[in-house]
């Protein structure tokens, strides 16, 4: 079966340094994949989705990016960390079939000091 | 840009009361609509996936029902537990197969 893997769960960094979160999905090959992030007293906003090895598309202009340098890896970096990148991320793949629902990591609550 | 409206922002009922929410979505070039349910530290699990105006879903005490020619989704539920509480999502499915929520209904059930 697929697994979604999200790591870390918290996280706490202060302002200017760098970021990186990574996602790793078992059990598939070429999945979709997708970064998301809920900021305070907002719903999900899709930053980032990538339907293949090094192909990223953005959906915001924003202090963050994408790689995949592997099929089932998804990593979200950013140089400079801001105090508006706080939030809570949230990586997700999505499944084939008519339903083409998505399974989502179980989330990394960043918060920027 | 597309929008996705959820309403009530939250929702705090008492234990045994049946309740809804609404998700207001473009009713042009609709593909499907997908609801999830929220909990506090865990992942959004998914609970329907509507594609079809006049469809009608459920899942225990849960229910939902669609109409794409007017753009919105409800979504109810039967005798509210205070397991019931959680965030709902209701998000928008493009051409593209990507997801674009709303910012959630955020449900409290009150024992």
């Amino acid at each position: 079966s697929q697994t979604i893997h999200q790591w870390p769960a918290t996280l706490v960094q202060p302002v200017g340094s760098p970021l990186s979160l990574e996602c790793t999905v078992e059990g598939t090959s070429n999945p979709n994949l997708y970064w998301y992030r809920q900021a305070a007293g907002r719903g999900l906003q899709l930053l980032f989705y990538s339907i293949g090895i090094d192909q990223i598309s953005s959906e915001v202009p924003q202090n963050l990016s994408a790689s995949r340098p592997q099929d089932r890896q998804f990593i979200l970096s950013s140089k400079k960390l801001l105090l508006s990148d706080s939030g809570f991320y949230l990586c997700a793949w999505r499944g084939e079939g008519a339903n083409y629902g998505y399974t989502f990591g179980s989330g990394t609550r960043l918060t920027v000091v | 840009i597309l929008n996705v409206e959820q309403s009530p922002q939250s929702l705090h009922v008492q234990e045994g009361d049946s309740t809804n929410f609404t998700c207001s979505f473009p009713s042009s070039n609709f593909y499907a609509l997908h609801w999830y349910r929220w909990e506090t530290a865990k992942s959004p699990e998914a609970l329907f996936v509507m594609t079809l105006n006049g469809d009608e879903k459920k899942k225990g005490r849960i229910s939902a029902t669609l109409n794409t020619k007017e753009g919105y989704s409800y979504l109810y539920i039967k005798g509210s537990q205070p397991e019931d509480s959680a965030t709902y999502l209701c998000a928008f499915r493009d051409s593209s197969y990507k997801l674009i929520f709303g910012s959630g209904t955020r449900l409290l059930v009150r024992p």
